[in-house]
């Protein structure tokens, strides 16, 4: 049990849809990052915010979008959704430079 | 140039044998360095981070850094079939944050 929750575990979203994913990060951890997994690679940064302010940003357009609350949650949102966004996306919580990894959302994109 | 690069693998080793896992990257400036496993299906889950003013032991695992050459490497002694999964070697792009990862070298341990 990592103290990184995330929801939903499993999702399937149509082409042109919108969604998103959340993330409760541990007590006092103030950044938090957002990762996308496509099956075979590793984990590619989405963006990070901390103390709710984006500070970081990777290759991803703007259709991904996020937002970290006072309560240490953070929302990962998706507009019209494309065939390769199926993917695991994966929230990261981190102190003192150690990232912990919640279990990750399962998107596929039909 | 990638910025963390791993030999996707597969890598078997028999159990009880030593298994060596190797990542270069890019950034000279790099302080710090992480490993996760990754099991089928589940979230990375980090086992090891050392930084650049020396080598690290924990366990069955050793994380080695040559920064003259730019790597760095992770051992796992009496290899397991539990140990089996994929590593992620991890580096942070600026600072401490946020982290860029290499693909991932796939172990298989065999009983």
């Amino acid at each position: 049990e990592t103290g990184v929750t995330q929801s939903p575990t499993h999702l399937i979203k149509t082409r042109g849809q919108q969604v998103t994913l959340r993330c409760s990060s541990q007590s006092g951890h103030n950044t938090v990052s957002w990762y996308q997994q496509a099956l075979g690679q590793g984990p590619q940064f989405i963006f990070q915010y901390y103390r709710e302010e984006e500070n970081g940003r990777g290759n991803f357009p703007p259709r991904f979008s996020g937002l970290q609350f006072p309560n240490y949650s953070s929302e990962l949102n998706v507009n019209a959704l494309e065939l390769d966004d199926s993917a695991l996306y994966l929230c990261a919580s981190s102190e003192a430079g150690g990232y912990t990894f919640g279990s990750g959302t399962r998107l596929t994109v039909v | 140039q990638k910025e963390v690069e791993q030999n996707s693998g597969p890598l078997s080793v028999p159990e009880g044998a030593i298994a060596s896992l190797n990542c270069t990257y890019s950034d000279r400036g790099s302080q710090s360095f992480f490993w996760y496993r990754q099991y089928s299906g589940k979230s990375p889950e980090l086992i090891m981070f050392i930084y650049s003013n020396g080598d690290k032991e924990d366990g069955r695992f050793t994380a080695q850094l040559n920064k003259a050459s730019q790597y760095v490497s992770l051992l796992i002694r009496d290899s397991q079939p539990s140990d089996s999964a994929t590593y992620l070697c991890a580096v942070p792009r600026s600072g401490n944050t946020p982290l860029v990862f290499g693909k991932g070298t796939r172990l298989s341990v065999i009983a």
